[in-house]
């Protein structure tokens, strides 16, 4: 089946550092990926919607400035956390969408800012 | 807009007897629904998916769940619990609003007690 992958699966950063998150789709076209953000024992928060050669959308809430989202090929997405903050640790996890409408998730990548 | 609503926060089962995770969705369109498994400290694992064929979906480890169209829900069963199920289940709305745009249920905690 079709595979998303996402890296790194863990890291840990110093607060004020920028981090970059990778998604890619192994095995298909994402015309559409979508990114994730979870808190401890909470649900998946839609951050942003990214659409291959156009703007990120993002969701209300979501400061553009801190979560810069690049989506520079129909395989590639990165979610970069600029001068991160302690509170920006959580979960991000994201998921890439076919012209079928299938949907696939990435492993999920664990920050830790220090 | 699509949305999702996981009925109960936490759902606690003996070990061998049923499941029956609940979850009601709205859309606009003809959606494709999901159910993921996560497990602590873990990415997401489908479990199973709608996409406008049977409406009595099987999927793995033995759960499935049944589209009702007339009742806009998409419950998840197993007909016999194993501690191994003890996790965090989300229900998952996708339909073409916004590019496939993917709404989380807020997740249901299964307990399984020996």
């Amino acid at each position: 089946g079709a595979v998303v992958s996402q890296h790194p699966s863990r890291v840990i950063c110093k607060s004020g550092t920028s981090v970059k998150i990778e998604c890619r789709s192994l095995d298909f076209q994402a015309t559409t990926m979508f990114w994730y953000r979870q808190f401890p024992k909470k649900s998946l928060m839609l951050m942003a919607t990214s659409n291959e050669g156009s703007k990120a959308t993002y969701e209300q809430g979501v400061e553009k400035d801190k979560f810069l989202i690049n989506h520079a090929s129909l395989t590639l997405s990165t979610l970069t956390v600029t001068s991160a903050h302690p509170e920006d640790s959580s979960f991000y996890i994201c998921s890439a969408t076919a012209n079928t409408g299938e949907l696939f998730f990435g492993e999920g990548s664990r920050l830790t800012v220090l | 807009a699509q949305s999702v609503t996981q009925l109960d926060s936490h759902v606690s089962v003996s070990e061998g007897t049923p499941v029956l995770l609940r979850c009601n969705y709205s859309s606009s369109y003809s959606p494709s629904l999901f159910w993921y498994v996560q497990h602590p400290n873990k990415g997401l694992q489908l479990l199973l998916k709608y996409t406008s064929a049977a409406t009595l979906v099987k999927g793995i480890n033995g759960f499935e769940a049944e589209f009702k169209k007339s009742e806009t829900s998409f419950h998840l069963t197993k007909p016999s619990a194993h501690m191994s199920d003890a996790a965090e289940y989300f229900c998952v709305v996708s339909d073409r609003t916004g590019g496939f745009k993917t709404i989380f249920g807020a997740g249901t905690r299964l307990f399984v007690k020996a």
